[in-house]
């Protein structure tokens, strides 16, 4: 079936760093969608991308969607200590598939 | 963004009976819907699609009988667990999608579900 690898699993970085992490997948998508989870909450939706190439930014946030549409990635710049959280890839094609997750630390 | 409300967000019961835990899209009407099960640090297993006015679609490995989706209307979806058993403990959410083009999913904020 298709499957999302995100990496990294887990990130602890200094307050103001840039931090990067990607989805790589066999299978091509239609949509990649990055989401952000607190504990116990739902998964908050931070950017959509719809179009092999597109860059698209939220923010201090950046994601481009992969030319070959098999991959993502998101990055944060200037990293503050409410980004700390878990950082979910999703693709769509029909389904909705998440990649495991990035973990990430900020340190104040 | 779009709200999706899920209800409720806690709910412990006993072992044998059914829970329902609704999904309702606030502000836009939702063609699909996702159903979702998380366990603790890890990412978010798909369990189910659910089309509006049709039969969901279940992954491999989920029981339909157990794991009933009624997607009645484009703003309602709800998954009920029947006969529950504390293997069924979990924190299960929901997902909307805006439709097409340019398609935005957003998620419920999560029931956690205790079978005692």
């Amino acid at each position: 079936g298709q499957q999302l690898n995100q990496s990294p699993q887990s990130m602890f970085i200094q307050e103001g760093e840039d931090v990067s992490m990607n989805c790589t997948s066999s299978s091509i998508f239609n949509t990649w969608l990055w989401y952000k989870q607190d504990p116990g909450e739902g998964p908050v939706l931070l950017i959509a991308l719809y179009k092999a190439g597109e860059l698209t930014s939220n923010g201090r946030l950046t994601a481009q969607f992969g030319i070959t549409r098999k991959d993502s990635f998101l990055n944060i710049s200037a990293s503050i200590p409410s980004d700390v959280g878990i950082y979910f890839c999703a693709g769509r094609t029909g389904k909705l598939i998440f990649g495991q997750g990035t973990t990430l630390q900020v340190k104040p | 963004g779009a709200v999706v409300s899920q209800h409720p967000s806690r709910v412990i019961c006993k072992s044998g009976t059914s829970v329902k835990i609704e999904c309702r899209s606030l502000d836009f009407q939702a063609t699909t819907m996702f159903w979702y099960r998380q366990f603790p640090k890890k990412s978010l297993m798909l369990m189910a699609t659910s089309n509006e006015g049709s039969k969901a679609t279940y992954e491999q490995g989920v029981e339909k009988d157990k794991f009933l989706i009624n997607h009645a209307s484009l703003t309602l979806s709800t998954l009920t667990v029947t006969s529950a058993h504390p293997e069924d403990s979990s924190f299960y959410i929901c997902s909307a999608g805006t439709g097409l083009p340019n398609e935005k999913l957003f998620f419920g904020s999560g029931t956690q579900l205790s079978v005692l």
